[in-house]
């Protein structure tokens, strides 16, 4: 199994929908963030937590909320889906003492018509 | 604000060249570099980093050298593969004087692909 897991790894869906993306990992790492990628835009932050209790906004958090579950488990909402939140969102964990190495899961493809 | 900057795709070579891919960046504290690798369909992987000036990251034959005198980590492969056709990322987290090391900032990415 891998590492950190992202379901559902593909999704379309239409504008005003509610849409969550779950992120799983096994690591036990403290630290999980989403990302967005786009292309041309690189990868750019939506929401970051160091532990259980305390979430963070990114770079572009509006239209996004998240939730904490577990220590293993990190959920991205999206509670009104827009055509212009279609992109490939990346779930990804690091350690406290790990120096900012991300591990990354494979990615949730999203589509929103 | 910290940023980085990596020359724009796509580069196209044909294999056994040599490849490079420049970064710049502009930071305020004291920054660890890295270059993250995004093979078809994956998400992204740590290729290799540097957490000092002059320090060399190396990993699978690419190498990158933290010039502060020049803000750059550009990264290096003396004879490419076509394995090696992948987008690549150059990213950033800063160290600020209290010494709490900030989320790491990615530039745009530079699609490489290596030709048979």
């Amino acid at each position: 199994d891998a590492d950190v897991t992202q379901t559902p790894r593909n999704r379309i869906t239409k504008t005003g929908k509610r849409i969550m993306l779950e992120c799983s990992q096994t690591k036990g790492h403290d630290r999980m963030y989403w990302y967005r990628q786009d292309p041309g835009l690189g990868l750019r932050l939506i929401y970051y937590s160091f532990d259980v209790k305390d979430i963070n906004k990114g770079e572009i958090s509006d239209g996004y909320s998240v939730s904490r579950q577990a220590q293993a488990k990190f959920s991205l909402s999206l509670e009104s889906a827009i055509p212009n939140q279609t992109a490939l969102y990346f779930c990804a964990t690091s350690d406290l003492g790990g120096g900012n190495v991300l591990t990354f899961g494979a990615g949730s493809r999203l589509t929103v018509l | 604000g910290d940023s980085v900057t990596q020359m724009e795709g796509p580069v196209t070579l044909s294999e056994e060249a040599f490849l490079t891919i420049n970064c710049t960046y502009t930071a305020t504290g004291y920054p660890s570099l890295f270059w993250y690798v995004q093979y078809p369909g994956e998400g992204l992987q740590l290729l290799l980093k540097a957490t000092k000036a002059d320090d060399k990251g190396s990993n699978k034959g690419f190498e990158a050298t933290y010039r502060k005198e020049t803000t750059s980590f550009h990264l290096e492969k003396g004879s490419v593969q076509v394995s090696d056709s992948a987008v690549y990322f150059c990213a950033l987290s800063d160290w600020d004087y209290g010494g709490s090391q900030g989320n790491l900032i990615f530039g745009k990415g530079t699609k490489l692909s290596v030709k048979p």
